[in-house]
């Protein structure tokens, strides 16, 4: 069974400007999470999708950061514009359909550096 | 406000002595805790969870305890390998509802000497 895919892996932009992380979930895995873990912490949050419909984005800073699970498959994160803070992991993980079921998939992470 | 704490920054232990990891929690709320092992440049991967209606769970050389009165869990991995060396999350969530959101710790990192 493959994992969940995640691109590019790596990615250095200066501040203000933009980038877009895309994420591929396990097959069959109806709720896509993205998470940020910022060196020294602990994931968090930011976005759960429920096939292409949003679950919790209450940790999402809306005024740069979007997301969209087309077809309730693969997914995008994009932050606009970028600020030094948002030096991060970008963590994608997937899990299967019921929620009795907490065993969350990540991927490998996209690490962002912004100068 | 940290609702998962995980308050020792790393651990380091003799290849097969126990290791044991421990974290904290402040939402009376949770009540499905589970525990991460993170290697560098991978994601977390799931090791062993726990409801809060058990104190106890064992998978393998692995053993999650959980004291509820003392909103406090602990992992426990006996004998310990150098390849458990890593960084371990504890994450917590409440599973009354449809959102099976996890609030994770800030990490242990675990060093086996051989």
């Amino acid at each position: 069974e493959a994992g969940v895919a995640q691109s590019p892996r790596y990615k250095i932009i200066e501040k203000r400007q933009s980038v877009a992380f895309w994420c591929n979930p396990i097959s069959g895995h109806a709720t896509l999470y993205w998470y940020q873990q910022i060196l020294g912490q602990g994931p968090k949050l930011l976005i759960q999708f429920q096939n292409n419909g949003v679950v919790d984005d209450s940790q999402l800073p809306k005024d740069r950061f979007s997301a969209e699970r087309l077809k309730g498959v693969d997914s995008t994160l994009k932050i606009q514009p970028a600020k030094l803070e948002d030096s991060a992991v970008y963590l994608c993980a997937s899990s299967p359909p019921g929620t009795a079921n907490l065993g969350q998939y990540f991927g490998p992470g996209t690490r962002l550096t912004v100068t | 406000d940290q609702q998962v704490k995980q308050n020792s920054p790393s651990l380091s232990v003799q290849e097969g002595r126990i290791s044991i990891l421990n974290c904290d929690y402040t939402n009376s709320m949770f009540d499905y805790f589970l525990w991460y092992k993170k290697y560098p440049a991978e994601g977390p991967t799931f090791l062993i969870s726990i409801s809060s209606i058990k104190d106890k769970n064992e998978d393998g050389r692995f053993t999650v305890f959980l004291n509820k009165s003392a909103k406090h869990l602990s992992l426990h991995i006996v004998p310990s390998q150098p390849g458990d060396s890593a960084v371990y999350f504890c994450a917590a969530s409440a599973m009354r509802g449809a959102n099976s959101k996890l609030t994770f710790g800030k990490g242990i990192t675990l060093s086996v000497r051989p």
